[in-house]
């Protein structure tokens, strides 16, 4: 069965303090998807960023960054010099790709607080 | 950009009434999919739906719920007879191919509140 795990609840930081976010998943799956959506005060879903299983690379996009560890089963969120506006929930999620349909399994979500 | 578009984007209803919430996927899009956000937590997978028929359903999506594409633009969820805990928000959310790898982009939302 697919899960994911984000343990911490939530997080204040400082602006221009680096964060990161953590992703634990479970899945029997060899191949599968993980991707992380923000969701601001708005409410709206926001894709950030997609990682298969097979691709181990770090990725950068500007201030953010993804580690993913196939050894830990972690997908790790990091943002750089945080702002005020990178306040949001963020939600880690799986897809498994043998499943019929590739429903998004999400994590509990983090609230991310920057504060000014 | 493209987008998908849910309306309303508030809806009240008095409990035991049927709702429909309404999506308008992305035109190109062949894979649908609803999903709920009780307040304050996770989003939880409802349906999918591709080629005129549900592809799969959650625990949650009981008889009380249903999936439509009426046209060829809209996509509903109709529940019939609405509980005080349906209350949450409903995201729509679709995507253009099977692949799990192709990201699902979602709607703003419904916020759904029965009294």
């Amino acid at each position: 069965a697919q899960k994911v795990t984000q343990a911490q609840t939530e997080i204040s930081v400082v602006e221009k303090e680096d964060v990161t976010l953590d992703c634990v998943y479970e899945t029997r799956d060899t191949t599968y998807y993980l991707f992380w959506y923000k969701q601001p005060p708005s409410g709206e879903l926001v894709f950030l960023i997609r990682r298969n299983s097979f691709d181990e690379q770090n990725e950068i996009s500007g201030r953010y960054s993804w580690n993913f560890q196939k050894s830990t089963s972690s997908f790790n969120f990091t943002i750089t010099a945080s702002q005020v506006v990178d306040s949001a929930v963020y939600f880690c999620a799986l897809s498994e790709a043998l499943e019929y349909g590739n429903k998004l399994v999400f994590g509990a979500g983090t609230i991310l607080r920057v504060k000014s | 950009e493209p987008e998908v578009t849910q309306t309303p984007s508030h809806q009240v209803t008095q409990m035991g009434q049927e709702v429909i919430l309404r999506c308008v996927p992305i035109s190109n899009h062949l894979y649908f999919y609803w999903y709920r956000q009780i307040l304050g937590q996770k989003v939880e997978f409802l349906v999918s739906f591709y080629n005129n028929e549900i592809s799969e359903k959650s625990e949650i999506f009981d008889d009380q719920f249903s999936v439509e594409r009426p046209d060829g633009s809209n996509f509903t969820l109709k529940i019939r007879s609405t509980k005080l805990e349906d209350s949450a928000m409903y995201f729509c959310a679709s995507k253009s191919a099977l692949a799990a790898r192709q990201p699902q982009h979602f709607g703003d939302g419904t916020r759904l509140s029965i009294l």
